[in-house]
């Protein structure tokens, strides 16, 4: 079973909202750790968006938009990146991100389309 | 501002070797970590390893351990990645990225590199 795993896909509207989830695996508990996430358009280098641990504990990465917000679900055991007013332009994929075993590990990444 | 710029595409047989240069730029090259990570075509992000270049120290996947070297060159403000005996699995684009130590915040990042591995 893969460490972290995200949905290959998600389609919203825009001006909708979207929650991408990065679920990890069920022996390691999310609360714990920095969850990261990327976004990556195609043909470019991924671009950091954000660091989240707690509310008290985070981080957001260099002009990113206050559309975009980090949280966790702890019942799911699931690091969560909300994206709010869904824009053409927030079409990517995201990767979300975490140290472990001595390894830092990304999850498989969701294709976000705004339809 | 901070920036890494690589150097270009490689093409390489099974079995050989390549490097990958990442060049810093706008910053103290000493002040940042320098982490590598790859994509092969179609896919995800994997990480490879990363350097402290001030005081050398690196650390690797496991997976890739035995063949890959980080290595870096202060005078010139550049950090290398070398992976050994490819295979067309190693097929991938090759980004370097720079990270305040122990953390992953991947704060800038190069270009990337294609590195293709055929016969």
């Amino acid at each position: 079973q893969a460490v972290l795993t995200q949905p290959a896909s998600l389609s919203a509207s825009p001006g909708a909202s979207a929650s991408l989830t990065c679920t990890l695996r069920s022996d390691i508990n999310v609360d714990t750790y920095n969850i990261y996430w990327f976004q990556q358009k195609p043909g470019s280098p991924p671009q950091y968006l954000l660091r989240y641990k707690s509310d008290s504990d985070n981080r957001r990465g260099s002009g990113l938009s206050s559309r975009f917000f980090g949280s966790k679900d702890a019942p799911a055991n699931a690091g969560v990146l909300l994206i709010s007013g869904l824009r053409s332009e927030d079409e990517a994929d995201y990767y979300c991100m975490m140290w472990h075993s001595n390894t830092w590990m990304f999850g498989g990444g969701t294709k976000v389309t705004v339809l | 501002q901070m920036q890494l710029v690589q150097s270009g595409a490689e093409m390489k047989k099974p079995g050989a070797s390549v490097r990958v240069s990442c060049k810093a730029s706008g910053y103290t090259f000493t002040s940042y970590d320098i982490n590598w990570v790859r994509q092969a075509p179609g896919q995800g992000l994997e990480w490879i390893g990363w350097m402290n270049p001030n005081n050398g120290d690196t650390g690797s996947a496991q997976k890739l351990q035995g063949r890959v070297t980080l290595t870096r060159d202060t005078s010139i403000s550049t950090a290398y990645m070398e992976l050994s005996s490819l295979t067309s699995e190693d097929t991938a684009v090759y980004y370097c990225t720079g990270n305040k130590a122990l953390t992953g915040d991947f704060d800038f990042w190069g270009q990337g590199t294609l590195v293709t591995v055929s016969s």
